[in-house]
């Protein structure tokens, strides 16, 4: 699986749109982005993924550039709730002979503050 | 739908014990896949059942094995615990139906070693 690139933390006040990149420049042809997130103590929650073009779900929106090489999840009006480390993974999205792994980074804290 | 459910949710073990974890996959979902999450190390793939078949294996030593039955319910087992075993030990599962493979994840068994 290609890796990924995220900022350790941002900070969004409640209300606004959270904006958090994802960098992935070697990944496949392909390989699907996806993005979970983590509230504290709990397991990691599926919020969306995408190939090529954008994606838009009841939980946020996926930008990946044209070139693949990037990707930006939104969270059009992020909640206190929100406050979660979010994890951007590259992946193929059938399993192969390889299996079902998933391959979690450091992903971003985001913090979302009144 | 009832999610994936994992027992116990907490757990406190000496060194050189040994622990066994179960998981029951939300119905329908033939791959469990398991994962540690420490402080140090973050969320680490320990193996992936599917069939009752091992398919992945991540890179932990041999004192962690696992099993999965016929109902797809898995189990993991930690033996001669150690002090850096404690974590929180996170199942998830899925469908594998080769169109779409989000993981569900469980709320974790956090184990401590004393």
């Amino acid at each position: 699986d290609a890796k990924t690139t995220q900022p350790p933390s941002m900070d969004c006040a409640e209300g606004r749109a959270a904006n958090l990149p994802c960098n992935h420049s070697t990944i496949s042809g392909n390989e699907y982005v996806y993005w979970y997130r983590q509230i504290h103590s709990q397991g990691p929650q599926y919020i969306i993924h995408g190939l090529k073009n954008n994606e838009t779900n009841e939980m946020a929106s996926l930008i990946i550039t044209e070139d693949r090489k990037s990707s930006t999840l939104i969270l059009p009006h992020a909640t206190l709730r929100d406050t979660a480390v979010y994890y951007c993974i590259v992946r193929l999205k059938i399993p192969n002979n390889a299996g079902n792994m998933l391959t979690f980074g450091g992903g971003t804290r985001l913090m979302v503050k009144p | 739908k009832a999610g994936v459910t994992q027992t116990p949710r907490y757990l406190i073990k000496t060194r050189g014990q040994q622990v066994t974890l179960s998981c029951s996959p939300i119905s329908g979902h033939r791959s469990v896949s398991w994962y540690q999450q420490t402080p140090g190390q973050g969320l680490q793939f320990l193996f992936e059942y599917f069939s009752e078949t091992q398919r992945n294996k991540g890179n932990f030593p041999g004192r962690f094995s696992g099993r999965q039955f016929s109902n797809s319910r898995s189990e993991m087992n930690v033996s001669t615990l150690e002090l850096g075993d404690s974590a929180l030990y996170l199942c998830a599962s899925s469908l594998v139906d080769g169109a779409y493979n989000e993981q569900f994840f469980g709320p974790g068994t956090r184990l401590t070693v004393l």
